[in-house]
């Protein structure tokens, strides 16, 4: 157990609908990092959260978004689902600047 | 950010030492030097990373030559469970945060 905990861990979902994944970062850590790997594309940095702000945006799409909350915990919302979207969903938080990422176990999304 | 250019593939010997190389020739004085590793669909785990000294935990040691164009992560005595995807990562300690983009790595495989 990384201390990163994801849920769901496993979500299949159709076309068009919507869905939220949900992150608790390791205890202490402020920031948020979420990302996206696909088969074709790789670990995609979507966005990052640092105490409630938003510090940083990857390659989001705009039918996605993210907040993180006062407990620090962090949901990212995926909308209008797509086939392409299906894809392993990770979050993950650290200290701050010179400290490693802790990762979660992911949380793998398929869209049929 | 400095890119990082990785052998795309490497095998190592149960109980032998496996060094993986990354270079880095265009990173600037600023750029830690990261690495991760990721075992098949899990979350990506942190090894260590370094500056300019070279570093060692218990995972693993880091070599950074003296211009910092390159390094060497050396796992002393490889297992199988080190098989994964081994990530060299430049991160600039300058921003007030940092975020992780994950090339294509090295996939290593460690047999019997």
């Amino acid at each position: 157990d990384s201390g990163v905990t994801q849920t769901p861990k496993h979500l299949i979902t159709a076309t068009g609908q919507r869905v939220t994944l949900r992150c608790s970062p390791r205890s202490g850590d402020l920031s948020v990092y979420w990302y996206q790997q696909s088969l074709d594309q790789g670990l995609q940095f979507l966005i990052h959260y640092y105490n409630g702000e938003e510090r940083a945006k990857g390659n989001i799409l705009e039918r996605f978004s993210a907040q993180q909350f006062p407990d620090l915990h962090s949901e990212l919302n995926l909308s209008s689902l797509e086939l392409g979207d299906s894809a392993l969903y990770f979050c993950a938080s650290n200290e701050g600047e010179g400290y490693g990422y802790t990762f979660g176990s992911g949380t793998r999304l398929t869209v049929v | 950010d400095a890119k990082t250019t990785q052998p795309p593939s490497m095998d190592c010997a149960e109980g032998r030492a496996a060094n993986l190389p990354c270079n880095h020739s265009t990173i600037s004085g600023n750029e830690y030097v990261y690495w991760y590793r990721q075992i098949h669909s899990q979350g990506p785990q942190y090894i260590i990373h370094g500056l300019k000294n070279n570093e060692t935990n218990e995972m693993a040691s880091l070599i950074i030559t003296e211009d910092r164009k390159s390094s060497t992560l050396i796992l002393p005595h490889a297992t199988l469970r080190d098989t994964a995807v081994y990530y060299c990562i430049a991160v600039p300690t300058n921003s007030g945060y940092s975020t992780l983009t994950f090339g294509k790595g090295t996939m290593l495989l460690v047999s019997p």
